[in-house]
């Protein structure tokens, strides 16, 4: 079973839609959980770390689920800017590697 | 805003070369780490540094790969001997502190290595 699986699309929807994605990861144990963002040939960059009560910001919501080891984004009123790779990242706590997911492609068309 | 940076932004070699990828990590940060991308797959997480030395590193950081801070501001990557399947896009990431204290790694843009 993969560390952290993803669906790697990809979505496509018009501005202005909802659209989540989710993640599942393997090891129980993980204490640590992020969304990034990857741009075609750029770097990963930290959308927002995902806290066990869930958390917002702006448009951008996260949940967690420990219990079934899965991990949510939503973006709500998508924009054209949106268009990227989100990319499900967790971290076991024992040390400081980040474990990728594949990434989730969503292009956001007008 | 202070970001880490990377050099070249791209490096072709020939099989069997060495290679360093050179890396400016945000100034005041203590963590060190490469990761690398294979086009169109997962970030590869490499090694991470810490006060001079590896503390971690994954199964692909073989005897071929080593990491350096030859001063206080670079960090870099070399590859003795490099092979086709090298051949990825080199991230390299620092941070103030340790995850585990809520700190995050920043990436630079990445050198993307082509092994002819």
């Amino acid at each position: 079973r993969k560390e952290v699986e993803q669906d790697p699309g990809p979505f496509n929807v018009p501005e202005g839609a909802t659209v989540a994605f989710n993640c599942t990861y393997s090891n129980s144990a993980s204490q640590s959980f992020f969304w990034y963002r990857q741009d075609c040939r750029k770097e990963p960059k930290l959308l927002m770390s995902v806290y066990s009560s869930g958390n917002e910001d702006g448009r951008f919501t996260a949940q967690l689920n420990r219990a079934s080891q899965y991990i949510s984004l939503l973006i709500r009123d998508s924009k054209l800017s949106d268009s990227a790779t989100y990319l499900c990242v967790v971290n076991t706590g024992k040390t400081d590697k980040l474990i990728f997911g594949t990434g989730t492609r969503l292009q956001v068309f007008p | 805003e202070p970001e880490v940076t990377q050099t070249p932004s791209h490096q072709v070699t020939q099989m069997g070369q060495e290679v360093i990828l050179r890396c400016v990590p945000i100034s005041n940060h203590l963590y060190f780490y490469w990761y690398r991308q294979i086009l169109g797959q997962k970030v590869e997480f490499l090694v991470s540094f810490y006060n001079n030395e590896i503390s971690e590193k994954s199964e692909i950081f073989d005897d071929q790969f080593s990491v350096e801070r030859p001063d206080g501001s670079n960090f870099t990557l070399k590859i003795r001997s490099t092979k086709l399947e090298d051949s990825a896009m080199y991230f390299c990431a620092s941070s103030e502190g340790p995850l585990a204290a809520y700190n995050e790694q920043f990436f630079g843009p990445g050198t993307r290595l082509t092994v002819l």
